[in-house]
């Protein structure tokens, strides 16, 4: 069976730390991983990761993929309290139908001041 | 404004009550899909449509209905088969297409069976 497990579950840090979220995948049928942001209601897009090895950076954020060892890590440096929310991953499945989003269940983020 | 629009916000049905959940968008996407969160869970998927007039099961279909009579509009009907309906229910919308195209989400309907 396809699945997404993401470690931490939950995970509370104080500003300025730098945390790290993991993502492991079982997808028979995987194309590409998506990172997502949700806060208190819909999830927001953070990246899209195809290739193995190459970092996506979007601010103080980050993100690399590892196709052999089927995980990604996304990376906050410098936390703020804004940036707690749940982080979100789904691996894309393409098995039977196009583009099919398989999500683990999250890692819950709380930044203290 | 371009975006996803779920109404309403907030639902509360009496038990063997069917509900219906409407989802809008204005994006002119062609695929549409319907999720369901609960605590501690990621997002699953009950129905989706790559089209209009089709639409496929996803992996929590039971106790669900769906309909795609127009691009802009994926109504989500939980019925009273659906035997733990409370969850927040999250609509998206792609382009579509032969490659995956971003999910645009809507802000969600949290359903509350009393």
């Amino acid at each position: 069976e396809d699945k997404v497990v993401q470690s931490p579950l939950s995970l509370v840090v104080h500003e300025g730390d730098t945390v790290t979220l993991n993502c492991s995948y079982e997808v028979t049928n995987f194309r590409s991983l998506l990172w997502y942001k949700q806060e208190k209601k819909a999830p927001t897009f953070l990246f899209m990761l195809t290739s193995s090895g190459i970092e996506k950076k979007s601010g103080r954020l980050s993100s690399i993929l590892d196709k052999k060892e089927l995980f990604s890590i996304l990376n906050i440096t410098a936390t703020q309290t804004g940036d707690s929310a749940v982080y979100l991953c789904a691996a894309i499945d393409y098995g039977g139908s196009q583009g099919n989003l398989i999500f683990g269940k999250g890692t819950k983020l709380s930044v203290k001041p | 404004d371009g975006g996803i629009t779920q109404s309403p916000k907030y639902l509360f049905r009496k038990e063997g009550q069917n509900v219906t959940l409407s989802c809008e968008q204005n994006l002119n996407h062609d695929a549409m899909y319907w999720y369901r969160q609960d605590p501690g869970q990621g997002l699953r998927l009950i129905y989706y449509s790559q089209i209009v007039n089709d639409f496929q099961k996803g992996d929590i279909a039971e106790g669900y209905s769906v309909s795609r009579e127009k691009k802009e509009s994926f109504p989500l009907t939980v019925t009273s088969a659906q035997k733990n309906p409370t969850a927040f229910y999250l609509c998206a919308s792609s382009t579509g297409g032969s490659s995956y195209n971003e999910q645009f989400f809507g802000p969600g309907t949290r359903l509350t069976v009393l």
